[in-house]
Protein backbone atom coordinates (compact mmCIF):
# COMPACT_ATOMS: atom_id res chain seq x y z
CA UNK A 1 0.00 0.00 0.00
CA UNK A 2 1.08 3.69 -0.38
CA UNK A 3 0.94 6.32 1.96
CA UNK A 4 2.30 9.95 2.14
CA UNK A 5 2.84 12.24 4.60
CA UNK A 6 3.33 16.01 4.44
CA UNK A 7 5.43 16.73 8.11
CA UNK A 8 3.95 20.39 8.14
CA UNK A 9 0.24 20.60 8.64
CA UNK A 10 0.96 24.88 8.95
CA UNK A 11 3.79 27.20 7.24
CA UNK A 12 3.83 30.21 7.92
CA UNK A 13 5.89 32.75 5.91
CA UNK A 14 6.33 36.40 5.04
CA UNK A 15 5.97 37.61 1.53
CA UNK A 16 9.25 37.18 -0.62
CA UNK A 17 10.97 34.79 1.97
CA UNK A 18 11.40 31.35 0.44
CA UNK A 19 9.76 28.29 1.43
CA UNK A 20 10.09 24.55 1.27
CA UNK A 21 6.98 22.23 2.06
CA UNK A 22 7.83 18.62 3.11
CA UNK A 23 6.28 15.72 1.53
CA UNK A 24 7.71 11.90 1.92
CA UNK A 25 6.00 8.67 1.10
CA UNK A 26 5.97 4.97 0.92
CA UNK A 27 5.29 2.46 -1.66
CA UNK A 28 6.84 -1.07 -2.43
CA UNK A 29 6.72 -0.02 -5.86
CA UNK A 30 7.75 3.03 -8.53
CA UNK A 31 5.31 5.68 -8.28
CA UNK A 32 4.44 8.58 -9.81
CA UNK A 33 4.55 12.20 -7.64
CA UNK A 34 2.65 15.37 -7.84
CA UNK A 35 2.23 18.65 -5.82
CA UNK A 36 -1.51 20.11 -6.03
CA UNK A 37 -2.94 23.77 -4.94
CA UNK A 38 -6.37 24.29 -3.72
CA UNK A 39 -7.17 28.23 -3.14
CA UNK A 40 -10.16 28.46 -1.08
CA UNK A 41 -13.35 27.41 -2.23
CA UNK A 42 -11.87 26.40 -5.46
CA UNK A 43 -10.68 22.77 -7.17
CA UNK A 44 -7.43 21.17 -6.99
CA UNK A 45 -4.53 22.55 -9.13
CA UNK A 46 -1.80 20.59 -10.50
CA UNK A 47 1.78 22.71 -9.32
CA UNK A 48 3.83 19.85 -11.03
CA UNK A 49 4.59 16.42 -11.21
CA UNK A 50 7.30 13.68 -12.06
CA UNK A 51 6.81 10.88 -13.91
CA UNK A 52 10.51 9.88 -14.64
CA UNK A 53 13.50 11.83 -15.84
CA UNK A 54 15.46 14.51 -13.81
CA UNK A 55 14.46 14.41 -10.45
CA UNK A 56 14.15 18.13 -10.46
CA UNK A 57 11.15 19.13 -11.74
CA UNK A 58 9.70 22.96 -12.86
CA UNK A 59 5.99 23.61 -12.13
CA UNK A 60 3.54 26.63 -12.47
CA UNK A 61 4.09 29.69 -10.38
CA UNK A 62 7.58 29.83 -9.60
CA UNK A 63 7.66 26.32 -7.73
CA UNK A 64 10.07 23.61 -8.24
CA UNK A 65 10.23 20.14 -6.58
CA UNK A 66 13.16 17.72 -6.51
CA UNK A 67 12.39 13.70 -6.12
CA UNK A 68 14.39 12.27 -4.22
CA UNK A 69 14.55 8.34 -4.32
CA UNK A 70 16.76 7.06 -1.49
CA UNK A 71 14.89 9.33 1.16
CA UNK A 72 11.56 8.81 -0.46
CA UNK A 73 10.91 12.57 -0.62
CA UNK A 74 9.55 14.95 -2.81
CA UNK A 75 9.64 18.38 -1.02
CA UNK A 76 8.17 21.54 -3.37
CA UNK A 77 10.00 24.91 -2.71
CA UNK A 78 10.03 28.22 -3.89
CA UNK A 79 12.91 31.09 -3.83
CA UNK A 80 10.52 33.88 -3.37
CA UNK A 81 6.92 33.77 -1.92
CA UNK A 82 3.83 36.20 -2.89
CA UNK A 83 0.91 36.78 -0.77
CA UNK A 84 -1.41 35.43 -3.67
CA UNK A 85 0.51 31.65 -2.89
CA UNK A 86 -1.42 31.29 0.06
CA UNK A 87 -3.52 28.54 -0.13
CA UNK A 88 -3.66 25.05 1.31
CA UNK A 89 -0.73 22.23 -0.83
CA UNK A 90 -1.26 18.72 -1.51
CA UNK A 91 1.55 15.93 -2.40
CA UNK A 92 0.51 12.59 -3.76
CA UNK A 93 1.29 9.63 -5.12
CA UNK A 94 -0.09 6.76 -7.34
CA UNK A 95 0.72 3.80 -9.25
CA UNK A 96 2.15 3.29 -12.68
CA UNK A 97 -0.38 0.79 -12.92
CA UNK A 98 -3.58 -0.07 -12.93
CA UNK A 99 -6.49 2.84 -11.82
CA UNK A 100 -3.58 5.16 -11.23
CA UNK A 101 -5.81 6.87 -8.30
CA UNK A 102 -4.04 9.63 -6.35
CA UNK A 103 -2.85 8.93 -2.86
CA UNK A 104 -2.85 12.57 -0.94
CA UNK A 105 -1.00 13.50 2.06
CA UNK A 106 -3.15 15.62 4.38
CA UNK A 107 -2.49 18.71 3.31
CA UNK A 108 0.19 21.86 3.92
CA UNK A 109 -1.43 25.14 4.94
CA UNK A 110 0.65 27.89 3.09
CA UNK A 111 -0.10 31.89 5.05
CA UNK A 112 1.81 34.22 3.56
CA UNK A 113 1.97 37.42 5.50
CA UNK A 114 2.97 40.80 4.61
CA UNK B 1 -12.05 25.14 -23.66
CA UNK B 2 -13.82 23.97 -20.61
CA UNK B 3 -12.29 22.39 -17.80
CA UNK B 4 -14.08 19.59 -15.80
CA UNK B 5 -17.92 20.46 -14.43
CA UNK B 6 -19.77 19.38 -11.40
CA UNK B 7 -23.63 20.23 -9.95
CA UNK B 8 -25.00 21.26 -8.00
CA UNK B 9 -21.82 23.22 -6.74
CA UNK B 10 -23.41 22.92 -3.07
CA UNK B 11 -26.55 19.89 -2.01
CA UNK B 12 -28.25 20.10 1.35
CA UNK B 13 -30.55 17.05 2.18
CA UNK B 14 -31.60 15.51 4.90
CA UNK B 15 -30.69 12.27 6.73
CA UNK B 16 -32.08 9.17 5.16
CA UNK B 17 -32.72 11.26 1.49
CA UNK B 18 -30.75 10.02 -2.00
CA UNK B 19 -28.68 12.67 -3.42
CA UNK B 20 -26.90 12.28 -6.67
CA UNK B 21 -23.92 14.19 -8.12
CA UNK B 22 -23.01 15.02 -11.69
CA UNK B 23 -19.23 15.55 -13.10
CA UNK B 24 -19.15 16.54 -16.73
CA UNK B 25 -15.16 15.61 -17.41
CA UNK B 26 -13.23 16.98 -20.43
CA UNK B 27 -14.40 16.61 -23.93
CA UNK B 28 -11.85 13.44 -25.20
CA UNK B 29 -10.39 12.56 -21.96
CA UNK B 30 -10.89 8.81 -21.63
CA UNK B 31 -11.18 7.57 -17.51
CA UNK B 32 -12.76 9.59 -14.90
CA UNK B 33 -12.24 9.68 -10.87
CA UNK B 34 -14.32 10.37 -7.82
CA UNK B 35 -12.80 11.66 -4.63
CA UNK B 36 -14.19 12.47 -1.78
CA UNK B 37 -12.69 15.69 0.86
CA UNK B 38 -13.80 15.44 4.30
CA UNK B 39 -12.19 17.39 7.24
CA UNK B 40 -11.88 14.06 8.87
CA UNK B 41 -10.34 11.97 6.31
CA UNK B 42 -8.52 14.21 3.73
CA UNK B 43 -8.75 13.38 0.22
CA UNK B 44 -10.04 10.17 -0.77
CA UNK B 45 -10.21 8.31 -3.65
CA UNK B 46 -13.43 6.75 -4.44
CA UNK B 47 -14.39 4.86 -8.03
CA UNK B 48 -12.57 5.22 -11.13
CA UNK B 49 -14.20 4.72 -14.73
CA UNK B 50 -12.02 3.90 -17.97
CA UNK B 51 -13.51 3.20 -21.02
CA UNK B 52 -15.92 0.35 -21.66
CA UNK B 53 -13.52 -1.60 -18.78
CA UNK B 54 -14.79 -2.53 -15.55
CA UNK B 55 -14.71 0.19 -12.58
CA UNK B 56 -12.29 0.10 -9.78
CA UNK B 57 -15.21 0.15 -6.68
CA UNK B 58 -12.27 -0.13 -4.13
CA UNK B 59 -12.71 3.33 -2.75
CA UNK B 60 -16.65 3.42 -1.71
CA UNK B 61 -17.25 3.80 1.58
CA UNK B 62 -20.40 1.96 1.62
CA UNK B 63 -22.70 0.09 -0.45
CA UNK B 64 -24.71 3.00 -0.09
CA UNK B 65 -22.24 4.30 -2.97
CA UNK B 66 -22.84 3.91 -6.15
CA UNK B 67 -21.69 5.56 -9.69
CA UNK B 68 -22.14 4.90 -13.28
CA UNK B 69 -20.40 6.54 -16.53
CA UNK B 70 -22.66 6.51 -19.78
CA UNK B 71 -21.39 7.03 -22.61
CA UNK B 72 -17.64 7.13 -21.70
CA UNK B 73 -18.56 10.51 -20.76
CA UNK B 74 -20.99 11.84 -17.63
CA UNK B 75 -20.91 10.40 -14.77
CA UNK B 76 -23.11 10.39 -11.76
CA UNK B 77 -22.79 9.33 -7.92
CA UNK B 78 -25.50 8.24 -5.72
CA UNK B 79 -25.38 7.97 -2.20
CA UNK B 80 -28.75 6.23 -1.02
CA UNK B 81 -30.01 6.46 2.69
CA UNK B 82 -27.74 9.55 3.22
CA UNK B 83 -25.81 9.68 6.69
CA UNK B 84 -23.95 12.98 8.34
CA UNK B 85 -20.51 11.36 8.14
CA UNK B 86 -21.35 11.47 4.16
CA UNK B 87 -21.05 15.52 4.37
CA UNK B 88 -17.97 16.53 2.44
CA UNK B 89 -16.62 17.65 -0.86
CA UNK B 90 -16.93 15.46 -3.59
CA UNK B 91 -14.49 16.35 -6.22
CA UNK B 92 -14.43 14.74 -9.74
CA UNK B 93 -11.31 14.57 -12.07
CA UNK B 94 -10.76 13.43 -15.47
CA UNK B 95 -7.17 12.70 -17.63
CA UNK B 96 -6.23 12.49 -20.80
CA UNK B 97 -4.04 9.60 -21.08
CA UNK B 98 -2.56 7.14 -19.18
CA UNK B 99 0.62 7.73 -20.09
CA UNK B 100 0.71 11.29 -19.25
CA UNK B 101 -1.72 10.66 -16.13
CA UNK B 102 -2.49 14.66 -15.25
CA UNK B 103 -5.70 14.59 -13.44
CA UNK B 104 -8.00 17.81 -14.32
CA UNK B 105 -10.13 18.77 -11.12
CA UNK B 106 -13.77 19.94 -11.09
CA UNK B 107 -15.12 22.63 -8.40
CA UNK B 108 -16.51 20.35 -6.58
CA UNK B 109 -20.31 19.13 -4.73
CA UNK B 110 -20.27 19.86 -1.37
CA UNK B 111 -22.67 17.73 -0.09
CA UNK B 112 -24.14 18.77 3.38
CA UNK B 113 -26.16 15.60 5.29
CA UNK B 114 -28.71 17.80 8.23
Amino acid sequence: AQSVTQLDSQVPVFEEAPVELRCNYSSSVSVYLFWYVQYPNQGLQLLLKYLSGSTLVKGINGFEAEFNKSQTSFHLRKPSVHISDTAEYFCAVSWRQGAQKLVFGQGTRLTINP
Amino acid sequence: GAGVSQSPSNKVTEKGKDVELRCDPISGHTALYWYRQSLGQGLEFLIYFQGNSAPDKSGLPSDRFSAERTGGSVSTLTIQRTQQEDSAVYLCASIRSREINEQFFGPGTRLTVL
